[in-house]
């Protein structure tokens, strides 16, 4: 079973916009990470955030953990043509086996 | 640092015969995963390997998929014999788990059509 849940299933906007992607989740995490996958290849790991922290920076990849509603947000700003992609929160279930389950995606667009 | 090595990158096949996927993981990673995507959805977890012990194989359908992890370093993920709806992508992973740096590292997958 799936535990993220990405939202939208689609976003398409134009370049230098920003892109807001949203997760949620049901059980408990140790940590929430996010993906990216190229068409045709494999992913690549962007950002963790832990179950402790709110607020996370990399480069122009901003993401915010709120526990009590169980959900993550992926802002990218000033998007990019090549950061079309589609992109997937993984969480970590508390007590678990360490295991990672994969949401659903979001695949995003960027128009030049 | 070489990344985490898959082969063959593509495979066709008809239903009911056998195919095998090869992973060759990040040097000094212990922690091996087996994941099938299928088109349009998020990776699913097959099997999870600490060293050469399995962690997790909960959801590997263990009457055609098996998989072994000899010595703790390459894995090979076979299924025996397959079906139409295992069409997907094969992808393999690494990580350093339980070492606090908790991040995959993807293969570039191996793509399966069943016809």
């Amino acid at each position: 079973s799936q535990q993220g849940e990405e939202d939208p299933q689609a976003l398409s906007i134009q370049e230098g916009e920003n892109a807001t992607m949203n997760c949620s989740y049901k059980t408990s995490i140790n940590n929430l990470q996010w993906y990216r996958q190229n068409s045709g290849r494999g992913l690549v790991h962007l950002i963790l955030i832990r179950s402790n922290e709110r607020e996370k920076h990399s480069g122009r990849l901003r993401v915010t953990l709120d526990t009590s509603k169980k959900s993550s947000s992926l802002l990218i700003t000033a998007s990019r043509a090549a950061d079309t992609a589609s992109y997937f929160c993984a969480t970590d279930a508390r007590g678990g086996s360490e295991k990672l389950v994969f949401g659903k995606g979001t695949k995003l667009t960027v128009n030049p | 640092e070489a990344g985490v090595a898959q082969s063959p990158r593509y495979k066709i096949i008809e239903k009911r015969q056998s195919v095998a996927f090869w992973c060759n993981p990040i040097s000094g990673h212990a922690t091996l995963y087996w994941y099938q995507q299928i088109l349009g959805q998020g990776p699913k977890l097959l099997i999870q390997f600490q060293n050469n012990g399995v962690v997790d194989d909960s959801q590997l359908p263990k009457d055609r998929f098996s998989a072994e992890r000899l010595k703790g370093v390459d894995s090979t993920l076979k299924i025996q014999p397959a079906k139409l709806e295992d069409s997907a992508v094969y992808l393999c992973a690494s990580s350093l788990l339980g070492t606090g740096d908790e991040k995959l590292f993807f293969g570039s997958g191996t793509q399966l059509s069943v016809l």
